[in-house]
């Protein structure tokens, strides 16, 4: 089956703009995850949504970084007035959230590169 | 504070040589420890997890509590192998959200 997929896959943008980037999580998953990975670095949580609800955000680096999952399937993230540091790939992930102790295997998409210039 | 450490960027080796990643963690609670690994030109997947103790593509790591360490383990690099590899960790109560390292690049020399 399809897995994560994320779009566009590269978006450039001026110093001020605002960006949208999608993530289409795997079908019936009901865990979504934004990470930001910036150039050397490993992935840094960004928020975790359940379904609909947004459970976690505490990794959002500024109130210019604004998530959402209406739908509790596709999920997208927005970043207003962009600025240079938030140059980074944003990965998308997400999991089954099978009812167990064990943490869910998290599947990733393919990253959206984002260069503000 | 969850941290995890690489403390290598780079980890070049020839074929049939032994590899190790070191990876070494700091979390107060029980964490789940896991390899998630980046081939060129795909995406991050997971590698392996401490919970399931088996060997994936040959790979294996053992999580040792004392030394707070999940080294990476290999007896015979491939040239396949190369990639990068994320050490990560999770344990919050209620979100299994990631805590990775900053990566290892390890390049397998025919």
């Amino acid at each position: 089956g399809a897995g994560v997929s994320q779009s566009p896959r590269y978006k450039v943008a001026k110093r001020g703009q605002d960006v949208a980037l999608r993530c289409d999580p795997i079908s019936g998953h009901v865990s979504l995850f934004w990470y930001q990975q910036a150039l050397g670095q490993g992935p840094e949580f960004l928020t975790y949504f359940q379904n609909e609800a947004q459970l976690d955000k505490s990794g959002l680096p500024s109130d210019r970084f604004f998530a959402e999952r209406p739908e509790g399937s596709v999920s997208t993230l927005k970043i207003q007035r962009t600025q240079q540091e938030d140059s980074a790939v944003y990965l998308c992930a997400s999991s089954l959230e099978l009812v167990s102790e064990l943490t869910d295997t998290q599947y990733f998409g393919p990253g959206t590169r984002l260069t503000v210039l | 504070a969850q941290r995890v450490t690489q403390p290598e960027k780079l980890l070049s080796v020839f074929k049939g040589a032994p590899v190790e990643l070191k990876c070494n963690y700091s979390y107060s609670g029980s964490p789940e420890l896991f390899w998630y690994v980046q081939y060129s030109r795909q995406r991050l997947q997971l590698l392996l997890r401490h919970i399931s103790r088996e060997s994936i593509k040959g790979f294996t790591a053992d999580l040792n509590k004392g030394e707070t360490s999940f080294h990476l383990k290999k007896p015979f690099a491939q040239e396949e192998d190369s990639a990068m590899y994320y050490c990560a960790l999770t344990g919050e109560i209620n979100t299994d959200k990631l805590i990775f390292g900053t990566g290892t690049r390890l390049q397998v020399f025919p």
